[in-house]
């Protein structure tokens, strides 16, 4: 069964700095791997997402690795503000699978 | 904003109690998935329809149980509420075989 860990579990950094969150999963045969913001009591929002034979994709400040041989994803947010305040989550949807699997999120607080 | 609805937005119920949850998906897409999400912990998969059967199924027991109507839009049941059911509640649409699920903002349900 496919696992979903992201470390570290909760993230605190003044504002201007540069981050990254980490993402691990155990089997590498996935379709593809996306990273998800959540605000407190909110839903989802999509923020990127890779295939499985891609490397890595940028959106404005995000950008987003993958390295599926080793079962590990980073998303780095550039130059952090307080409105990146929020819960990071990524998930991977399994080859064949039409369902995700998610992590626990890490829990991001930028100190204006 | 992802263009999928749902409602209600909170609920309070008791042990033993039976509860309907409700999606209104994003406008064409003919798949919507549910996911119980626990507190501190990522969403867990419940179960997926694409036209109005299931298509997949997570580790959920059989008193969850879903509808998905020919408008597309759906419902969560679930019989003989536990407090472990405690949780949010999302809804996310596709079309078929699309990468991007669309989250709609989620149901907070107490079970006292």
């Amino acid at each position: 069964k496919q696992e979903v860990t992201q470390i570290p579990a909760a993230l605190s950094v003044p504002e201007g700095e540069n981050l990254v969150l980490n993402c691990s999963f155990t089997d590498s045969a996935i379709y593809n791997l996306q990273w998800f913001r959540q605000d407190p009591g909110k839903g989802l929002t999509s923020l990127l997402l890779i295939q499985s034979s891609q490397r890595e994709q940028t959106s404005g400040r995000l950008n987003a690795s993958l390295d599926k041989s080793s079962g590990r994803s980073t998303l780095y947010i550039a130059a952090s503000q307080p409105g990146d305040s929020a819960t990071y989550l990524c998930a991977v949807r399994p080859n064949g699978a039409n369902n995700l699997f998610f992590g626990t999120g890490t829990r991001l607080t930028v100190i204006p | 904003e992802t263009g999928v609805t749902q409602s209600p937005t909170h609920l309070i119920k008791t042990r033993g109690q039976q509860v309907t949850l409700r999606c209104s998906s994003q406008s064409g897409h003919n798949t919507v998935s549910w996911y119980q999400q626990a507190l501190g912990q990522g969403p867990q998969f419940i179960f997926q329809y694409y036209r109005e059967e299931e298509n997949g199924r997570g580790n959920f027991p059989p008193r969850f149980s879903g509808l998905q109507f020919p408008n597309y839009s759906s419902e969560l049941n679930v019989n003989a509420l536990e407090l472990d059911d405690s949780a949010l509640y999302l809804c996310a649409s596709s079309l078929a075989y699309q990468e991007t699920q669309y989250f709609g903002p989620g149901t907070r349900l107490l079970v006292l």
